[in-house]
């Protein structure tokens, strides 16, 4: 079962601009992690953010929290042509450490 | 370096024919995860570890198969009753802390199956 929604399905921005994309999920959640993946390549972990947490940054990334709305984004800044990947949430909500992945944001940056 | 491999890159598969995916982490991770992915999709559980011999079913876990006899290994066996096995396969460990919140997965690069 899909636990994250990611929106927009799609962004294409230019370079120096900034990206925003958000989550949607549905039951309570002990963390929320972004994920990026390069075209045939495995997931990489950008960020997480526990629940007690409501915003955090890692360089140009800007992770936000909102448990009562269920939802969080990821921004990156001053973005780069090398930024262009999919993008994905994924809650963890149990003792057992298990991640639920959403479908996923495809941002493309145009140099 | 610490890092997980999984092994093929490609593999092909003709139909009724059992494989296996290889996943190994010298991470020391206690727990392993399989996941698929199909073209434009995200990822699904389809089984997961939490230790040595133990496992749990994910999502989609219908027509595969896995082990986990040693921590730092766990294959998937992609059976002949998995109807639609053509798909991007990802492997990831983890090592939760004690406080059961977790830290970031690390990936394997993928393994592509295709069945002619």
């Amino acid at each position: 079962s899909q636990q994250g929604e990611e929106d927009p399905q799609a962004l294409s921005i230019q370079e120096g601009e900034n990206a925003t994309m958000n989550c949607s999920y549905k039951t309570s959640i002990n963390n929320l992690q972004w994920y990026r993946q390069n075209s045939g390549r495995g997931l990489v972990h950008l960020i997480l953010i526990r629940s007690n947490e409501r915003e955090k940054h890692s360089g140009r990334l800007r992770v936000t929290l909102d448990t009562s709305k269920k939802s969080s984004s990821l921004l990156i800044t001053a973005s780069r042509a090398a930024d262009t990947a999919s993008y994905f949430c994924a809650t963890g909500s149990s003792n057992t450490g298990k991640l639920i992945f959403g479908q996923g944001t495809t941002l493309q940056v145009k140099p | 370096d610490g890092g997980i491999t999984q092994s093929p890159k490609y593999l092909f598969r003709k139909e009724g024919q059992n494989v296996t995916l290889s996943c190994e982490q010298n991470l020391n991770h206690d727990a392993m995860y399989w996941y698929r992915q199909d073209p434009g999709q995200g990822l699904r559980l389809i089984y997961y570890s939490q230790i040595v011999n133990d496992f749990q079913k994910g999502d989609i876990a219908e027509g595969y198969s896995v082990s986990r006899e040693k921590k730092e290994s766990f294959p998937l066996t992609v059976t002949s009753a998995q109807k639609n096995p053509t798909a991007f396969y990802l492997c990831a460990s983890s090592n939760p802390n004690r406080d059961h919140i977790g830290y970031g997965y690390t990936f394997g690069s993928g393994t592509r199956l295709t069945v002619v």
